[in-house]
């Protein structure tokens, strides 16, 4: 089955920084890579999601990036906010069949320091 | 905004009881899903549910967890005699159409604490 690394465990920035979530994957069939902000004791929530026919996507200050060869993607939050502060899980899924569930990383604790 | 709801949003229970967790989908929706997420880790599927029938169940999901959707509209998880280490926090997620690129909706949790 699937199975998703995630990097680095925790991370912390100053406030107006840049902070980089990397992940990989290992099904070559996974074709669906969303991005989940979560907040002590709330549900995850999307913030991002790229499929696998586009290498980039950008949303304001959060982006997105896909390498499909090197099965591999990254998250990045420009100018970093204290309410950027959470938990991010990378996820991986792929469709087929009946079934399209989330395969999702350990998480990274981002701690954006004012 | 459409939205899943959970209930209760906190159950505790003594080892051994049987618990139900109930999900209400978005109404279009036609994948559901139920995940688990121990505190502190990161979030673990447990089983999907599509036409009325599991389509795919992980390891955890063993013979004490069930999902039905008895009513066409609520979504439950039942676990028949619950350990210590079920606690967590149990989310539900549903998806409309499925294919790549379908987002998941996730309510806002049930935190079971069996004691």
């Amino acid at each position: 089955g699937e199975n998703v690394e995630q990097h680095p465990s925790t991370l912390s920035v100053q406030e107006g920084d840049s902070a980089v979530i990397k992940c990989t994957y290992s099904d070559s069939a996974s074709n669906y890579f969303p991005w989940y902000k979560q907040e002590l004791g709330k549900r995850p929530q999307l913030i991002i999601d790229i499929r696998s026919n586009v290498g980039e996507k950008k949303d304001q200050r959060i982006a997105v990036t896909l390498n499909k060869t090197a099965k591999h993607f990254s998250l990045h939050i420009t100018e970093t906010q204290p309410e950027d502060s959470a938990v991010y899980f990378c996820a991986a899924s792929r469709s087929g069949g009946s079934n399209y569930k989330l395969t999702f990383g350990k998480g990274t604790l981002l701690t954006v320091n004012p | 905004e459409p939205e899943v709801t959970q209930t209760p949003s906190h159950q505790v229970t003594q080892m051994g009881q049987e618990v139900i967790l109930r999900c209400v989908p978005i109404s279009n929706h036609l994948y559901f899903y139920w995940y688990r997420q121990i505190l502190g880790q990161k979030v673990e599927f447990l089983v999907s549910f599509y036409n009325n029938e599991i389509s795919e169940k992980s390891e955890i999901f063993d013979d004490q967890f069930s999902v039905e959707r008895p009513d066409g509209s609520n979504f439950t998880l039942k676990i028949r005699s619950t350990k210590l280490e079920d606690s967590a926090m149990y989310f539900c997620a549903t998806l409309s159409s499925g294919g790549p690129g379908t987002e998941a909706f996730f309510g806002q949790g049930t935190r079971l604490t069996v004691v």
